[in-house]
């Protein structure tokens, strides 16, 4: 079964500094990786997607992907309090591409001003 | 900027009873998706659509869940007769390219089943 893990948080972070978000993956197929960004009561916003191992930056958020570790990781750098949101970490088999985008809980975010 | 939009945001019904939810996809878009949602826990893939066909879903998709896209631009999700536990937001998501998994989110109906 696939299985997508986060931490629940909440993860509570100074105004300025780098937010750094972690998620791990069972499903050794997985190719296709994605943060979404949810504020409470709303849709998840996509914010960064990754299909390739190292770093991919995108402004202030830097993706990073392991896939012999299994491991998927978002930086938030000079994190502001808009960034306070649940952050989605979504997996999915690149044959299947969006079909099926299982879903971590999120990890919530507090940026303390 | 394009968005997804979703009919109603918010139903209220008695068990038992049937409900249909509206989505309109982004106009170029041609793969849809119903997720859910219940309350505090995780973002859920129900099924997915292309080509007026369903082309993968989900467990919790059973025969009380049909989707349908009547017109060029309506895509719906029907729900025969609710139970309790399907109260929930339920998102339409739609994705220009199917490969890239990258989807945009309508903001959500909640449904509340009584």
């Amino acid at each position: 079964q696939k299985e997508v893990e986060q931490n629940s948080g909440p993860l509570s972070v100074p105004e300025g500094a780098i937010a750094s978000l972690n998620c791990t993956y069972s499903d050794r197929g997985s190719q296709s990786f994605f943060w979404y960004r949810q504020y409470s009561g709303k849709s998840p916003e996509l914010i960064m997607s990754i299909y390739s191992n190292g770093d991919k930056e995108d402004g202030r958020f830097t993706a990073q992907l392991n896939k012999a570790s299994q491991y998927v990781s978002l930086l938030i750098r000079d994190s502001q309090p808009s960034d306070s949101a649940t952050y989605l970490c979504a997996v999915n088999i690149i044959t299947r591409g969006a079909d099926g985008l299982t879903f971590g809980k999120g990890t919530h975010l507090i940026i303390q001003p | 900027e394009p968005e997804v939009t979703q009919t109603p945001s918010h139903q209220v019904t008695q068990m038992g009873q049937e409900v249909i939810l509206r989505c309109v996809p982004i106009s170029n878009h041609l793969y849809f998706y119903w997720y859910r949602q219940i309350l505090g826990q995780k973002v859920e893939f129900l099924v997915s659509f292309y080509n007026n066909e369903i082309s993968e879903k989900s467990e919790i998709f059973d025969d009380q869940f049909s989707v349908e896209r009547p017109d060029g631009s309506n895509f719906t999700l029907k729900i025969r007769s609710t139970k309790l536990e399907d109260s929930a937001m339920y998102f339409c998501a739609s994705s220009q390219d199917r490969d890239t998994g990258e989807l945009f989110f309508g903001e959500g109906s909640r449904l509340t089943v009584l």
